[in-house]
């Protein structure tokens, strides 16, 4: 168990909706990031953040949003689903010091399935 | 980012060595090299990471070329449970996103 949790473990849900993953980071660590995998496109990050404020975004959709919030916890929005946003999604945290490089720590994941 | 190229899949046995190499050509002088594994069903996790120095720690040992443009991922006795695919990743200082190749599906005969 790495201490990071993930909410819900699957969502099925249909094009064009929106859904909201969550998650909640180890004790301490104040960054989260969150990644996709897909068959096709493997895991991908997509945006980092750090105490509240976004710090780094990679191959992040524009339907897709994220925030996190005082008490640390995160959440992912997708929104107008498409079938190839099928994928699963994974929040990892880590605890962020200045000249270290700290491991990240990865929840379970949701698995997302859009019909 | 720098990438980094591994074999696609391995083979070992129960209670043998294991060692998974990591070709890393084009790699910087301020990135590091760092090795997370995902077993099935679940997420990656943390292996081990260097910079120039050989490493060791509880769960491998990684070794690194004096060049520093390969390295090599030790499990000194495979087991069942260490069957996953593992990436080898180059993650420049500052920078705190992975970047994730394709990995080496390693599988482990009983």
């Amino acid at each position: 168990d790495s201490g990071v949790t993930q909410t819900p473990k699957h969502l099925i849900t249909a094009t064009g909706q929106r859904v909201t993953l969550r998650c909640s980071p180890r004790s301490g660590d104040l960054s989260v990031y969150w990644y996709q995998q897909s068959l096709d496109q493997g895991l991908q990050f997509l945006i980092q953040y750090y105490n509240g404020e976004e710090r780094a975004k990679g191959n992040i959709l524009e339907r897709f949003s994220a925030q996190q919030f005082p008490d640390l916890h995160s959440e992912l929005n997708l929104s107008s689903l498409e079938l190839g946003d099928s994928a699963l999604y994974f929040c990892a945290s880590s605890v962020e010091t200045s000249g270290s490089y700290n491991e990240q720590f990865f929840g379970p994941g949701t698995r997302l399935t859009v019909l | 980012d720098a990438k980094t190229t591994q074999p696609n899949s391995m083979e070992s046995n129960e209670e043998e060595p294991v060692h998974l190499p990591c070709n890393h050509s084009t790699i910087s002088g301020t990135d590091y090299i760092h090795w997370y594994r995902q077993l099935p069903s679940q997420g990656p996790e943390y292996v081990i990471h260097g910079l120039t120095s050989n490493v060791n720690n509880r769960m491998a040992s990684l070794a690194i070329a004096e060049d520093r443009k390969s390295s090599t991922l030790i499990l000194h006795r495979a087991t069942l449970r260490d069957a996953a695919v593992y990436y080898c990743i180059l993650r420049d200082r500052g920078a705190q996103k992975l970047v994730f190749g394709q990995g080496t599906r390693l599988t482990i005969n009983p």
